[in-house]
């Protein structure tokens, strides 16, 4: 049962154009959202989240977008760079309890110079 | 500060024996988090780990695998008797609080042959 969904495995950007990667949950019950970022070899690495309370976040080219009632938040990269090259999971977890997040199964970007 | 340090980086067992992957959290972390990747999937999450404590271990599979955090020393996620079935890559995470986003080690991938 996957709670977290990202329907795009894949995504070609150009270089300077936006970025948008998506993301779905099923369960009601998530009130925090994280996405990561991950090179080949390396460990996730934390990049932006959001609580429910919000329905934007935004640090630098990365903004995230919350919307409860369709279960759905994206991540937006503007302008894309090289560098953002990498696999993007989604997250979520219930706040107020413990870093247990449950991930989706991510989407690589590939950002084209 | 290192950050969290996870070796060995790869590990190779037989089928049949035991594989043993030592986490090191960051400095003033006492919570550890331990995720398993297996290929094409998302990181799904195993156990939650306090000092001398396990608060959750509802991700963990029912037989041959264990994990401690002692007062001393790294967090270690014991696999018994591995199977074709364990070869994952396996990411631990730190965090100061329960509630802070983690920080993720560069994973252990584990290869049974």
């Amino acid at each position: 049962d996957q709670q977290v969904k990202q329907n795009s495995p894949s995504l070609s950007v150009q270089e300077g154009r936006i970025s948008i990667l998506n993301c779905d949950y099923t369960n009601s019950m998530f009130d925090y959202f994280l996405w990561y970022k991950k090179y080949p070899a390396e460990g996730p690495t934390f990049l932006i989240s959001i609580s429910s309370i919000k329905d934007k976040n935004e640090d630098g080219r990365f903004t995230v977008f919350l919307n409860k009632s369709a279960k759905h938040l994206s991540l937006h990269i503007v302008p894309s760079q090289p560098g953002d090259s990498a696999v993007y999971f989604c997250a979520a977890s219930v706040e107020g309890g413990y870093q247990k997040v449950t991930f989706g199964t991510g989407t690589k970007l590939q950002v084209i110079p | 500060n290192a950050g969290v340090m996870q070796n060995p980086r790869h590990l190779v067992r037989r089928r049949g024996q035991e594989a043993r992957l030592r986490c090191s959290p960051m400095k003033g972390h006492s919570h550890v988090y331990w995720y398993r990747q297996l290929p094409e999937e998302g990181l799904k999450f195993m156990v939650y780990l306090q000092k001398e404590n396990i608060i959750d271990e509802s991700g963990m599979p029912k037989e041959r695998f264990s994990a401690e955090f002692p007062k001393e020393g790294p967090s270690i996620l014991r696999i018994q008797q591995v199977v074709r079935g364990d070869s994952a890559a396996y990411f631990c995470a730190s965090s100061p609080q329960g509630t802070t986003e983690a920080f993720f080690g560069q994973g252990t991938r584990l290869t049974v042959v």
